[in-house]
């Protein structure tokens, strides 16, 4: 059964570029898309974009000049970086899965991520 | 820009009761509406997909009605575990954008 594994710094200051992994085990890689969310506290889920394995990228145009997705096959694992954070960055981080039928039909548990100075 | 207006926000049931979660579209989005449970700290699980196909391995008592602008979770008979966070999703049109939430209490 697929499951993604998430991490990546947990705390950062303003400015500072966001960076996390999303790794897939038990499952293939290519194939898929897959997509990074995030949910501010007390906020709604909010989609950042997606890439498949190819490299080919959609991003939400509200973060598209600041969030960067990328693969690395090799190691079946997805990348964010979001650049020049501020606390509106602070959020809980998600990875998931799509298929060319099911849109995100497999999830990550998500990674807390706080800017603060 | 879809807009998804999802309501309650939050809710309470009794074990046997039948919810109604509410999720309406700004502008027609046929029936690419998903619907998902989450607990806190756990990965969130799809239980409805194209707005009334239950996933496999997802209790019958969840059902997903609509299409266009207004679509409907519904679970029957709610359990104890069924306490949880649904949230909806559009994938008609990107960027892909979701409900606000509701959080369901069971009494």
């Amino acid at each position: 059964q697929v499951q993604l594994q998430q991490w990546g710094a947990g705390l950062l200051k303003p400015s500072e570029t966001l960076s996390l992994t999303c790794a897939v085990y038990g499952g293939s890689f290519s194939g898929y898309y897959w997509s990074w969310i995030r949910q501010p506290p007390g906020k709604g889920l909010e989609w950042i974009g997606e890439i498949n394995h190819s490299g080919r990228t959609n991003y939400n145009p509200s973060l598209k000049s600041r969030a960067t997705i990328s693969v690395d096959t090799t190691k079946n694992q997805l990348s964010l970086k979001l650049s020049s954070v501020t606390a509106a960055d602070t959020a809980v981080y998600y990875c998931a899965r799509s298929t060319t039928t099911m849109v995100m039909d497999v999830w990550g548990k998500g990674t807390t991520v706080t800017v603060s100075s | 820009e879809t807009t998804l207006t999802q309501s309650p926000a939050f809710m309470s049931a009794t074990p046997g009761d039948k919810v109604n979660i509410s999720c309406k579209a700004s502008q027609d989005i046929d029936d690419d509406v998903n619907w998902y449970q989450q607990k806190p700290g756990e990965a969130a699980i799809f239980i409805i997909q194209e707005a009334t196909t239950l996933v496999p391995g997802i209790p019958p008592r969840f059902s997903g009605s609509g299409y266009g602008t207004d679509f409907t979770l519904t679970i029957n008979n709610i359990e104890s575990e069924d306490a949880a966070y649904y949230f909806c999703l559009q994938h008609d049109n990107f960027p892909y954008t979701f409900g606000q939430g509701t959080k369901l209490e069971i009494k």
